[in-house]
């Protein structure tokens, strides 16, 4: 079975701060992808980033970076220098190659407001 | 511009009744999928199609329908079986049903009944 945990449900930071957003996977398959996307207010899901299993180099764009380590199962997701604008819901979703690879499994999502 | 319409935004329906979502994509994309949001959770798959004219149930395709006669068109029909039909519906695509293919959504369809 497959699992996604966003285990902090919101979270409020200043402008400007650093701020990083958790998400822990179950997955059985050696094979699989793992995705980030961002809900704005508007509600559409706005895709962010895509890693495979076999890729743990650490990526960046921009202000946004993230840190994938298969050894604890965790692709953590970094935003430096927050804005008023990366207001939002942002999930954290997995898709395996096993069974039914049709799947993307979404874990419950992390609010961030960043206050001005 | 390419992407994903739904339509309407807002829908409001009376219990018992049926009602249709629409959802287009002019991406040229295979795979078209269905899911529902509920507050506070992540997103369920309901349904999906990899081609025209073939389409799966995901984890709560119970009281509700779809069809696949276009490749741009997967409309999605909400029946009065559906016991909790208020939610806010998300319809996405991608390149094609594979594993490593990310994919877009549309901007949802928020519905209510009452």
């Amino acid at each position: 079975a497959q699992k996604v945990t966003q285990a902090q449900t919101e979270i409020s930071v200043v402008e400007k701060e650093d701020v990083t957003l958790d998400c822990v996977y179950e997955t059985r398959d050696t094979t699989y992808y793992l995705f980030w996307y961002k809900q704005p207010p508007s509600g559409e899901l706005v895709f962010l980033i895509r890693r495979n299993s076999f890729d743990e180099q650490n990526e960046i764009s921009g202000r946004y970076s993230w840190n994938f380590q298969k050894s604890t199962s965790s692709f953590n997701f970094t935003i430096t220098a927050s804005q008023v604008v990366d207001s939002a819901v942002y999930f954290c979703a997995l898709r395996s190659s096993g069974g039914s690879n049709y799947k993307l499994t979404f874990g419950k999502g992390t609010l961030l407001t960043v206050n001005p | 511009d390419g992407g994903i319409t739904q339509s309407p935004k807002y829908l409001f329906r009376k219990e018992g009744q049926n009602v249709t979502l629409s959802c287009e994509q002019n991406l040229n994309h295979d795979a078209m999928y269905w899911y529902r949001q509920d507050p506070g959770q992540g997103l369920r798959l309901i349904y999906y199609s990899q081609i025209v004219n073939d389409f799966q149930k995901g984890d709560i395709a119970e009281g509700y329908s779809v069809s696949r006669e276009k490749k741009e068109s997967f409309p999605l029909t909400v029946t009065s079986a559906q016991k909790n039909p208020t939610a806010f519906y998300l319809c996405a695509s991608s390149i094609g049903a594979g594993t490593s293919y990310e994919q877009y959504f549309g901007p949802g369809t928020r519905l209510t009944v009452t």
